[in-house]
């Protein structure tokens, strides 16, 4: 059974850094194939695909948010993070990661991060 | 980046009705391996997207036969037969084919 969770901050002030795990079971970064990425969708419009991490460490940023991501993961824990760095009141959103098998097959149940002064 | 463009924006059915759902890419999604990267998510409300349909017309795993996807290249279609209460919620497809990975806008699907 597959299994993702997402936690964060919850709260975070402009220009901190905002920094995210996803801990995940049922599957391993480690399997040849196997990858997680982050998505947001800030409350009441569409999915934006931020970043994925796979088995082999090759790691795909979305260039919209420039140099501002950093992913990567910790396969002994199962774990998968993201750092969004400078963060502003547009990055308000619910926060998901995914397993990512060529599509997204499995998802957390997101995590809320405000951005607020 | 590939833009994914879904029609309608919203949708109104009866239940037991049948939908189709548009989604058109701005390139070809057909990867160099020879696959198409074009899958089908719906967001419950208060819920997490979920995986409906992968590579254009492979139903993820528990998915009920009345979702069925067709389509190739750049035109790309969802259907859902027999409507029922719980299909009710937001609608997207994605693309994997190209980064970055894109969504389309959403269509959502509402009891009329």
């Amino acid at each position: 059974q597959v299994t993702l969770k997402e936690s964060g901050p919850g709260i975070l002030q402009p220009s901190q850094t905002l920094s995210l795990t996803c801990t995940f079971s049922g599957f391993s970064l480690s399997t040849y194939g196997m990858g997680v990425g982050w998505i947001r969708q800030p409350s009441g419009k569409g999915l934006e695909w931020l970043a994925n991490i796979w088995w082999d460490d090759d790691k795909y940023y979305n260039p919209s948010l420039k140099n501002r991501l950093t992913i990567s993961k910790d396969t002994s824990n199962n774990q998968a993070f993201l750092k969004i760095t400078n963060v502003d009141t547009a990055d308000t959103a619910t926060y998901y990661c995914a397993r990512n098998n060529w599509d997204f097959d499995y998802w957390g149940q997101g995590v809320m991060v405000t951005v607020s002064s | 980046d590939v833009v994914m463009t879904q029609t309608p924006v919203s949708l109104s059915v009866s239940l037991g009705g049948q939908v189709s759902i548009s989604c058109r890419s701005s390139q070809s999604l057909v990867h160099n391996n020879g696959n198409t990267y074009l899958s089908w998510y719906l967001q419950k409300p208060g819920q997490s997207p979920q995986l409906l349909i992968y590579k254009v017309s492979n139903r993820f795993s528990g998915i009920s036969d009345r979702f069925s996807g067709s389509g190739s290249g750049t035109d790309f279609t969802l259907k859902i037969s027999r409507v029922e209460p719980d299909d009710l919620g937001v609608y997207y497809c994605g693309q994997g084919t190209q980064y970055p990975d894109t969504f389309g806008a959403g269509t959502k699907l509402e009891l009329k």
